[in-house]
Formats: structure tokens, sequence, C-alpha cells
């Protein structure tokens, strides 16, 4: 079965800090995709980052960055300057079969 | 550019009852999905639209649910009879090709549906 772990249930952190939300996945193919997508309160999930496999450079977009251990089959996701605006669920997303496979997801708080 | 836009945004009904959820995907986005995200879950697929065709409806329980896409355009989701386990939201996606590590998906608002 393909399967996504994300341990984290909860998170919260404070404006401008950094936080790391953690996803480890299961697939034996090779070469696949990875994503982070972002749902906010009552609004539409939108991609955050997205990760080839095959690539050894992590994914950076502006503030998201990723942590990319391939045979570890782990794939972080790290907010830098945490803004009110992150407030979300996050959910790590991998391609199995060319279907995304969503985890059950984070719920991260961003305080002021 | 307009997104994909979904309706109705909530819906109330008893169980044994129909229900019907429409779709309108961006323009030109050939491929078009249907979600189902229960409470605190992440979304799991139900269906796939490759233009008119749905290559992928292996999720959708198919004694109950259907949905059609007419023109390769607009989507319904149907469902009937409903039952309590229906309860989630249900969410349209589309994107320009039909495989996702090439191009990212675009969701709707979504469809929340409690079912007394």
């Amino acid at each position: 079965a393909q399967t996504v772990t994300q341990s984290q249930p909860e998170m919260s952190v404070q404006e401008a800090e950094t936080v790391t939300l953690s996803c480890t996945y299961d697939t034996s193919e090779n070469n696949y995709y990875l994503f982070w997508y972002k749902q906010p309160p009552s609004r539409q999930m939108i991609l955050v980052i997205r990760q080839e496999a095959y690539k050894q450079q992590n994914a950076t977009e502006n503030r998201f960055s990723v942590n990319f251990q391939k045979a570890a089959k782990s794939f972080s996701l790290k907010i830098s300057d945490s803004q009110l605006g992150d407030t979300a669920m996050y959910f790590c997303t991998p391609e199995y079969g060319n279907k995304l496979v969503f985890g059950a997801g984070t719920i991260l708080r961003v305080k002021s | 550019e307009a997104g994909v836009v979904q309706s109705p945004r909530y819906k109330i009904i008893e169980k044994k009852q129909p229900v019907a959820f429409w779709c309108n995907p961006i323009s030109g986005h050939n491929t078009l999905y249907w979600y189902r995200q229960n409470l605190g879950q992440g979304p799991e697929l139900l269906i796939r639209y490759e233009n008119e065709e749905a290559v992928d409806d292996s999720q959708l329980p198919k004694d109950r649910f259907s949905a059609e896409r007419l023109k390769g355009v607009d989507s319904t989701l149907k469902i009937q009879p409903a039952e309590l386990g229906d309860s989630a939201v249900y969410l349209c996606a589309s994107s320009p090709v039909w495989r996702p590590n090439t191009g990212e998906l675009f969701f709707g608002e979504g469809s929340r549906l409690t079912v007394l």
C-alpha cells in the first residue's frame, strides 16, 4: 500500500520564527515527484513547493524549502520567517503511479 | 484568470436524498479531478477526467456515485441516495496536463456536504 505519514497533527510557531513539518512516505519507484500543498481555513488548496526525486538539490520557493532525503524516504518542509498568513493545513503529497496521494495533514498555527 | 468554480458551497440534506455538485474548471484545462475530503484528513481521489473521458474512476463508489463531464468542460458529481458517511467536502481540481508531476493542480473552494 502507498503510504504517507505526517506525524505532527498540529504545530504552533511564533511569527518570524522557523518551523519544520515532517513527512515520510513509501514507494518502490525511482523517479517520482513530491509536493507540499497548503489549505488555509475556508480557502482553496494551493501548491507550496514541488521536488523531483531524481534531483539531489532541495527545492526552494522564497521562505519555503524542503529537506529531501531519498534513501530515508523523508520529505520535510521548512518555513522561515513565519507569517500569520501561513496558518493553514499542510499536506505532504507524493505522486504514486501518476496519482497524488495526500497525507493526513499538519495544522500549522502562526501566533503573533 | 478565473479559478476553479464549484457550487453549491454548502449543502445539507437528509439521508437517502440525492445531491449534485457542479464544477467549472479553469479554461483550457483538459484534466479534471473530483476528490473527497473527510474532516481532518487529506483529499482522496474519486475520479479523473481527460477531456470527456473518465480515465480513473477506481475509487468512485459506483453503486451510489456518478459523474459526468459533458463536452469536456463542466462536470457534475452526483450521489443518490446519500448516506450519513458521505458527509465530507467534495473538491474539484483541474490541470492543463494529465500527469500531475508536470503541473500543479488548481483546486476549487469545495462543496461541503452534511447528511443528517
